[in-house]
């Protein structure tokens, strides 16, 4: 069974920082996947997905994500973090599709 | 496109009551899924329709169901509410089954007392 972990429960960075949450999966065969935001009481977006190709792949809001194999990571980065950002993200592996497996979450705190 | 609708957003049952929530997908999706949210246990899936067929099923007691009407919306029932049960109900939609990207409703909060 596919699982996947978030190393980090709350980061915090402060504005225009860079910023770089890590997301590694376990999964027999190439995964989809993918990485979402959520804010307070709100539904979950996504930022940006992976199915194959380039392993660096370019999301909304200025994020993007590489896809390492050999580390069985797809960590999210942003060059310059806007208070707005501040959010809860999550990262999740599809081997069935419909059936989507989350982390539990990184809590992305901005200071001004 | 309007996106995926999910009624009602926030609720109140006591234990031992049942519930029933509805999801309206984008349009022309014909997928559908559930997935719970709570603080405890993160984000879990519980079942999946396309069709108005149980495509994949979640790790959850058969006290939750659903189904899936011919018009693509989905309904979840929650029957002997418990405490624990007390969490955020997203749905997310997708065009096909065979579809991976899927885009989710702003939620159901259901509080149980």
């Amino acid at each position: 069974a596919q699982s996947v972990t978030q190393p980090d429960i709350h980061i915090t960075v402060s504005e225009g920082a860079s910023l770089e949450l890590r997301c590694n999966y376990s999964y027999g065969a190439t995964p989809y996947l993918f990485w979402y935001v959520q804010s307070p009481g709100q539904g979950l977006q996504l930022l940006l997905k992976y199915f194959s190709g380039d392993t660096l792949v370019q999301g909304i809001k200025g994020f993007e994500a590489e896809f390492k194999r050999s580390q069985s990571s797809f960590n999210l980065r942003k060059p310059s973090v806007h208070w707005s950002d501040a959010a809860e993200y999550f990262c999740a592996v599809e081997a069935n599709a419909g059936k989507s497996t989350f982390g539990d979450g990184t809590t992305l705190t901005v200071k001004p | 496109k309007a996106g995926v609708t999910q009624t009602p957003r926030y609720l109140i049952k006591t234990r031992g009551q049942q519930v029933t929530l509805s999801c309206s997908p984008i349009s022309g999706h014909r997928s559908v899924s559930w997935y719970q949210q709570t603080p405890g246990q993160g984000l879990q899936f519980l079942f999946e329709y396309f069709s108005e067929t149980q495509r994949n099923k979640g790790n959850f007691p058969g006290r939750f169901s659903g189904r899936q009407f011919s018009n693509s919306r989905s309904e979840m029932n929650v029957s002997t509410l418990e405490l624990g049960d007390s969490a955020l109900y997203l749905c997310a939609s997708r065009p096909l089954a065979e579809d991976y990207e899927q885009y989710f409703g702003p939620g159901t909060r259901l509080t149980v007392t």
